[in-house]
């Protein structure tokens, strides 16, 4: 399947910090999606985003997908503690027809 | 995480049992996937279906797992002989469409421990 790297791996900010992370690939994307999961849940979509340089906010989260087809980064800001969960992008591809998730990016906010 | 509804939330089997995991969609949803997760890792696509069709199953093991979408009731993701390594968490998404801009939207899973 397609390899969607997702970076970093894990932050540890402090409360009001800004975040960002992203996820990158080889491979072209039509559509790129963040979710988050909290513990014991299933992921919750965050944005869609459907166009090559598309920048998309929801709240305190901002998104685009990158010009080049191939990434897509997630800004946070003002983090605040319910910001901590496991964020996952995944992208689509249309000839495929089905979405690869990467690994995720842990993100713990200190109070 | 609304709307799909998966049952049970948590399953405890002994190996060599069989493992029944059930997925109700969204309202007005056709389309339904499975996915499992590891601890510390991402979801990893396992079988893509619609209502009495299975569209893609490239991620699911040839052999002990199987799923249907019915026309009526959930889809079911089945695994028969159960193995430790079946311990996951296995999530179900579906979307109203195809995936071609129809985000999905997932339930809470189901936690399979295998003894």
């Amino acid at each position: 399947g397609q390899q969607l790297n997702q970076s970093p791996q894990s932050m540890f900010i402090q409360e009001g910090e800004d975040v960002s992370m992203n996820c990158t690939s080889s491979s072209i994307f039509n559509t790129w999606l963040w979710y988050k999961q909290d513990p014991g849940e299933g992921p919750v979509l965050l944005i869609a985003l459907y166009k090559a340089g598309e920048l998309t906010s929801n709240g305190r989260l901002t998104a685009q997908f990158g010009i080049t087809r191939k990434d897509s980064f997630l800004n946070i800001s003002a983090s605040i503690p319910s910001d901590v969960g496991i964020y996952f992008c995944a992208g689509l591809q249309y000839n495929f027809n089905k979405f690869y998730f990467g690994s995720g990016t842990k993100l713990n906010v200190k109070p | 995480n609304a709307g799909v509804m998966q049952n049970p939330r948590h399953l405890v089997r002994r190996r060599g049992q069989e493992a029944r995991l059930r997925c109700s969609p969204m309202k007005g949803h056709s389309h339904v996937y499975w996915y499992r997760q590891l601890p510390e890792e991402g979801l990893k696509f396992m079988v893509y279906l619609q209502k009495e069709n299975i569209i893609d199953e490239s991620g699911m093991p040839k052999e002990r797992f199987s799923a249907e979408f019915p026309k009526e009731g959930p889809s079911i993701l089945r695994i028969q002989q159960v193995v430790r390594g079946d311990s996951a968490a296995y999530f179900c998404a579906s979307s109203p469409r195809d995936n071609r801009n129809q985000p999905q939207h997932f339930g809470d899973g189901t936690r399979l421990s295998i003894l």
